[in-house]
């Protein structure tokens, strides 16, 4: 149980289009979803936090319209990446916890996004 | 805010040989502390957490030890075999809100 899925797990794209990353959870209702970014041998850095039907908490210095995030329904939160840079090329990972109160985080398996 | 530490941040063990990470934390307040494996190119995964009310858990081979007083945790891999080779994340959060993560250790079994 507790599975969570990403889509896609590798994207690469020409600077300046947008890329959606899809993370849903699959035999559980996500309450909340957290969004990281994670450079190469680094911790992660949580990017924002989304709780289902309502706007997004974003961390200090991730722009909001920059990235995206879409929580819309228990099992599905989408991030997007306007504009994409080449800066922003970095592994993006998602996690989710449940309702029942639990404080444990599910991660998904991350997203690669290369920007040319 | 909170603010976690670990330590090593790289460590080689032989085969069968005993892995010992430490991470201490800031905010006494926090009361949930996971711990996350990471294997290259993948997503973390919880292989073990504890809450602040017990000192120990134990999971076969893995165990967590907490000490509230000294504000450290420490995660124990005993009889190591190399698919244990991965990264490990210690984190530390308060009931329903945020995790703050460690660095990261770098864990190497030797065949």
């Amino acid at each position: 149980g507790a599975v969570v899925s990403q889509h896609p797990s590798r994207v690469i794209c020409k600077s300046g289009t947008s890329v959606k990353i899809e993370c849903r959870s699959l035999d559980f209702q996500a309450t909340t979803m957290f969004w990281y970014r994670q450079f190469p041998k680094q911790s992660l850095m949580l990017m924002a936090t989304s709780n289902e039907g309502s706007k997004a908490t974003y961390e200090q210095g991730v722009e909001k319209d920059k990235f995206l995030i879409n929580h819309a329904s228990l099992t599905l939160s989408t991030l997007t990446v306007a504009s994409a840079h080449p800066e922003d090329s970095s592994f993006y990972i998602c996690s989710a916890r449940d309702g029942t109160g639990k404080e444990t985080q599910y991660f998904g398996p991350g997203t690669r996004l290369l920007v040319l | 805010g909170e603010n976690v530490e670990q330590h090593p941040s790289t460590l080689s063990v032989q085969e069968g040989d005993s892995a010992v990470i430490k991470c201490t934390y800031s905010d006494s307040a926090s009361n949930y502390f996971p711990w996350y494996k990471q294997e290259l190119g993948k997503g973390p995964q919880l292989i073990i957490d504890i809450r602040s009310n017990v000192g120990e858990k134990k999971d076969q081979r893995i165990a967590v030890t907490l000490n509230k007083t000294a504000k450290h945790f420490s995660l124990h891999i005993t009889e190591t075999q190399p698919e244990d080779s991965a990264v490990y994340f210690c984190a530390a959060s308060t009931t329903g809100n945020q995790f703050y993560f460690g660095t990261g250790t770098s864990l190497t079994v030797i065949p």
